[in-house]
């Protein structure tokens, strides 16, 4: 089933300027991940935030995680035309099965 | 590198043949995984290995099979395409323990074409 729920589902930026996206879920999970996918390829893992963390940094991108409201952000600091990509957040309810959300289209403008 | 391989890349099937879809890994790691991807929609997972153990997705069709033969090589078998089927079939790999879970390495991808 899918848990989490990415919103907006499509967001135009200029480059140098910061996306952010949000995604909520339903039930209880053991981690958030989030994943990058270009047109046509595989998915590339970002960063995974376990339950029991708030927020985790890695370069350029930033994740919170508020499991009281079950919701988590993704912020891409400083963008860039290279960083224009689907981004999907996927919930791991302890069982290393992830549920997918459906994915923000982000179009980077140089 | 260590990596996920998919082949082929783009495959094209009739309706009704069955046709085959593989995955192999460099990785060592003991789950593996298939999805399925329509486009602009996210990835759906069919079925995933824990090792030998094959867990399938409650929705998953009946139409929809696997094989791991080895660790290294897990491999998608559609038994009677429909037009319905055609999408990007992704593989992915993952270490897993009962302690903890970790991130998933996909492959390139299948995209298959149903005529």
């Amino acid at each position: 089933s899918q848990q989490g729920e990415e919103d907006p589902q499509a967001l135009s930026i200029q480059e140098g300027e910061n996306a952010t996206m949000n995604c909520s879920y339903k039930t209880s999970i053991n981690n958030l991940q989030w994943y990058r996918q270009n047109s046509g390829r595989g998915l590339v893992h970002l960063i995974l935030i376990r339950s029991n963390e708030r927020e985790k940094h890695s370069g350029r991108l930033r994740v919170t995680l508020d499991t009281s409201k079950k919701s988590s952000s993704l912020l891409i600091t400083a963008s860039r035309a290279a960083d224009t990509a689907s981004y999907f957040c996927a919930t791991d309810a302890r069982n290393n099965r992830l549920a997918f959300g459906k994915g923000n289209q982000v179009v980077v403008i140089p | 590198d260590a990596m996920v391989i998919q082949n082929p890349r783009y495959q094209v099937t009739q309706f009704g043949k069955p046709v085959t879809l593989s995955c192999s890994q460099t990785l060592n790691h003991n789950v593996m995984y298939w999805y399925q991807q329509k486009s602009s929609q996210a990835p759906k997972l069919l079925f995933h290995y824990y090792d030998k153990d094959f867990n399938n997705e409650a929705d998953t069709p009946d139409n929809f099979q696997s094989r791991r033969p080895n660790t290294s090589f897990c491999f998608l078998d559609i038994r009677s395409p429909g037009l319905g089927d055609a999408a990007m079939y992704l593989c992915a790999t993952s270490t897993w323990d009962r302690a903890s879970s970790y991130e998933q390495y996909f492959g390139p991808g299948t995209r298959l074409t149903v005529t």
